[in-house]
């Protein structure tokens, strides 16, 4: 089956660097891969999705590479803040369905002043 | 425009009872979705419900079950409760078309005694 693996150890980075994220999946050639951002007690934001024939996407300081040879996707936080705290997920679509959505355990970025 | 709602937001419950949640998508979504989010397990896709049906179930028992009304509205129900169900649960809302990119509630956090 599916397994989709986010390094599950927090990143802790200083204000101003940039944080990178991996996504790592296996048995699954996904149509397209996404990232959420999870705030404590809330629920998961929307961030960025990327296609299988799309190799990058940026919006404002995120930065998303799909690269499908290595099953993997890098989540970049350029120019990190304290805001941009948070548990960061990716996920897939079901392999049955688009909707049906399979999340990473996700990976908490904390970002130091 | 208003985002996903869910109600209620916290609830405490005993081992055995029963427990109806509520989920309003935003206006003019019309597929909703339900996961459940437990600190060993993640988020796991429960159900996905478009125009009153079921379109979508993942590996849930029975006693998980769900519904959807003509106004897109949906609700969860989970019979007989185990000490295991306490999680936050999770609903989130998508255009028909754009099922791929889904937007969460804050969800209803169940702790079950």
């Amino acid at each position: 089956s599916q397994k989709i693996e986010q390094n599950s150890e927090a990143l802790n980075i200083q204000e101003g660097k940039t944080a990178t994220l991996t996504c790592n999946y296996t048995n699954y050639s996904p149509a397209y891969l996404q990232w959420y951002r999870q705030d404590p007690g809330r629920g998961p934001v929307f961030l960025l999705l990327i296609r299988e024939n799309e190799k990058e996407k940026r919006k404002e300081r995120l930065k998303v590479t799909f690269d499908t040879t290595l099953k993997q996707s890098l989540f970049h936080i350029t120019a990190s803040q304290p805001a941009d705290s948070a548990t960061y997920l990716c996920a897939l679509p079901g392999t049955d369905s688009w909707g049906k959505l399979q999340f990473g355990a996700g990976t908490q970025v904390v970002v130091t002043p | 425009k208003a985002g996903v709602t869910q109600t209620p937001r916290y609830l405490i419950k005993t081992r055995g009872q029963q427990v109806t949640l509520s989920c309003s998508p935003i206006s003019g979504h019309r597929s909703v979705s339900w996961y459940q989010q437990t600190p060993g397990q993640g988020l796991q896709f429960l159900f996905e419900y478009f125009s009153e049906t079921q379109r979508n179930k993942g590996n849930f028992p029975g006693r998980f079950s769900g519904r959807q009304f003509s106004n897109s509205r949906s609700e969860m129900n989970v019979s007989t409760l185990e000490l295991g169900d306490s999680a936050l649960y999770l609903c989130a809302s998508s255009l028909v078309d754009r099922v791929e990119t889904q937007y969460f509630g804050p969800g209803t956090r169940l702790l079950v005694l």
